[in-house]
């Protein structure tokens, strides 16, 4: 079966250490992944995208990896702070599907000052 | 822009009423999504739409949901009868299109709950 995995526990650090998430993806052919960041009480918000020819990408703080051999992504947090304590999530948007962002259940992350 | 504007923010109906959320997308987005967030099962597309049409509703759970998008800056989402298993929190989201470097918007949700 199709699965988008996160990692399930949530991720405690350090305020200025570099947080590094998981998405492992089962069956599915992606052109592109996403990544979000969701607030409670909040919507999710677009954070970054890479295509499938594309090794990594980098926002500021931020770095995605995508590896269609690993079928996987890590999403990393340089320089954390405390206002990057989220939950991140991953997603597809797989070739066969069309147009349907499908999402991982997101890890929590939270940086301790 | 305002962003994805969705309406109400909360809502608490008895079972068997009938409930209508409402969205508005970002102008300009050719995509609108209808999204269904719960502990267990997490962010689950309902059904979406391109240029107003509806293009997938394989998530449509069951025929008392029913969703329509009349023009392209309102969307609404039915759900008659409604029951206490659809309790969650339910969000729409646009896209100009697909894999865009701007990824998909969210509202803020509206959050359901039936008694």
């Amino acid at each position: 079966s199709q699965k988008i995995e996160q990692n399930s526990e949530a991720l405690n650090i350090q305020e200025g250490k570099t947080a590094t998430l998981t998405c492992n993806y089962t069956n599915y052919s992606p052109a592109y992944l996403q990544w979000y960041r969701q607030d409670p009480g909040r919507g999710p918000v677009f954070l970054l995208l890479i295509r499938e020819n594309e090794k990594e990408k980098r926002k500021e703080r931020l770095k995605v990896t995508f590896d269609t051999t690993l079928k996987q992504s890590l999403f990393h947090i340089t320089a954390s702070q405390p206002a990057d304590s989220a939950t991140y999530l991953c997603a597809l948007e797989p070739m066969e599907y069309g147009n349907k962002l499908v999402f991982g259940a997101g890890t929590i992350l939270r940086v301790k000052s | 822009d305002a962003g994805v504007i969705q309406s109400p923010r909360h809502e608490v109906t008895e079972m068997g009423q009938e409930v209508t959320l409402r969205c508005k997308p970002i102008s300009g987005h050719d995509y609108l999504f209808w999204y269904r967030q719960t502990m267990m099962r997490g962010l689950e597309l309902l059904i979406y739409f391109n240029n107003n049409v509806p293009i997938d509703d394989s998530g449509m759970p069951e025929d008392r949901f029913s969703a329509k998008m009349p023009n392209a800056s309102f969307s609404t989402l039915k759900i008659q009868p409604s029951e206490p298993r659809d309790s969650a929190v339910y969000f729409c989201a646009s896209t100009p299109g697909q894999a865009s470097p701007y990824g998909y918007t969210f509202g803020s949700g509206t959050r359901l709950t039936v008694v």
